[in-house]
C-alpha cells in the first residue's frame, strides 16, 4: 500500500531560525511529489518535485527530491511567525490522485 | 476570485439527514477532486472527475456518498444518512489534466460538516 511519512509531526522554533521538514514515502509508480502549506483553511500549494536532485525554491522556502532513496526535505530560512502552520507533504499517484501524509505542525515563536 | 469555491463553509446536521455540497473549480480545470481530512489527519482522497467522467473512487466512499459533475463542470457531493463519523471538512480540488502524468492540485476552502 502507497505510504507518505513526515516527520516530526510537531516543531517548535524562534524567528529566525531554520527548519528542515522531512517526508519520505514508499509508493509504485511515482509521479511527483508535492508540498502544501495548511493554516486554518485549505492546503496552499507550495511545490511539486519530479526529479531528483533539482532543489526548487521560493523565497526562504526551498525543497528537493531524492528518488533513490525516496524522500523529500522542505527547508524554511529565517522563519517568521506567519510560517507557523501544517506542512503537508504528498505523492502524486497515476490514478491522479494525491496521497498525503499527516502533516507536519511548525509553531514559530517570536 | 478565480480560485475554486466551495459552499457551503459550514454545515451542521442531524444523524440520518441527508446533505449535500458543491464545488466550483478553476474554469480552465477539467480535473476535479473530493477529499475529506479530519484532525491531526492529511486530506484522505475520495473520489475524482475529468471532464464528467467519475474515473476513480476510493473505498472510502461508502454507498452513502455519491458525487456528481454532470456538465463538467461544477461538482456535488451527496451524503445520505449521515453518521457522526462522517463529521469531518470536505474538500475539493481542480487541476489540469497533464500529459506527462504530474499536476497541481488547487484546493478550495473547504465544507466543515458535523454531524450531532
Amino acid at each position: 500500500e502507497d505510504k507518505v511519512v513526515q516527520s516530526p509531526l510537531s516543531l517548535v522554533v524562534h524567528e529566525g531560525d531554520t527548519v528542515t521538514l522531512n517526508c519520505s514515502y514508499e509508493v509504485t509508480n511515482f509521479r511527483s511529489l508535492l508540498w502544501y502549506k495548511q493554516e486554518k483553511k485549505a492546503p496552499t500549494f507550495l511545490f511539486m518535485l519530479t526529479s531528483s536532485g533539482i532543489e526548487k525554491k521560493s523565497g526562504r522556502l526551498s525543497s528537493i527530491l531524492d528518488k533513490k532513496e525516496l524522500f523529500s526535505i522542505l527547508n524554511i530560512t529565517a522563519t517568521q511567525t506567519g510560517d507557523s502552520a501544517i506542512y503537508l507533504c504528498a505523492f502524486g499517484g497515476s490514478q491522479g490522485n494525491l496521497i498525503f501524509g499527516k502533516g507536519t505542525k511548525l509553531s514559530v515563536k517570536p | 476570485d478565480t480560485g475554486v469555491s466551495q459552499d457551503p463553509r459550514h454545515k451542521i446536521t442531524k444523524r440520518g439527514q441527508n446533505v449535500t455540497f458543491r464545488c466550483d473549480p478553476i474554469s480552465e480545470h477539467n480535473r476535479l477532486y473530493w477529499y475529506r481530512q479530519t484532525l491531526g489527519q492529511g486530506p484522505e482522497f475520495l473520489t475524482y472527475f475529468q471532464n464528467e467522467a467519475q474515473l476513480e473512487k476510493s473505498r472510502l466512499l461508502s454507498d452513502r456518498f455519491s458525487a456528481e459533475r454532470p456538465k463538467g463542470s461544477f461538482s456535488t457531493l451527496e451524503i445520505q444518512r449521515t453518521e457522526q463519523g462522517d463529521s469531518a471538512m470536505y474538500l475539493c480540488a481542480s487541476s489540469l489534466q497533464a500529459t506527462s502524468g504530474s499536476y497541481e492540485q488547487y484546493f478550495g476552502p473547504g465544507t466543515r460538516l458535523t454531524v450531532t
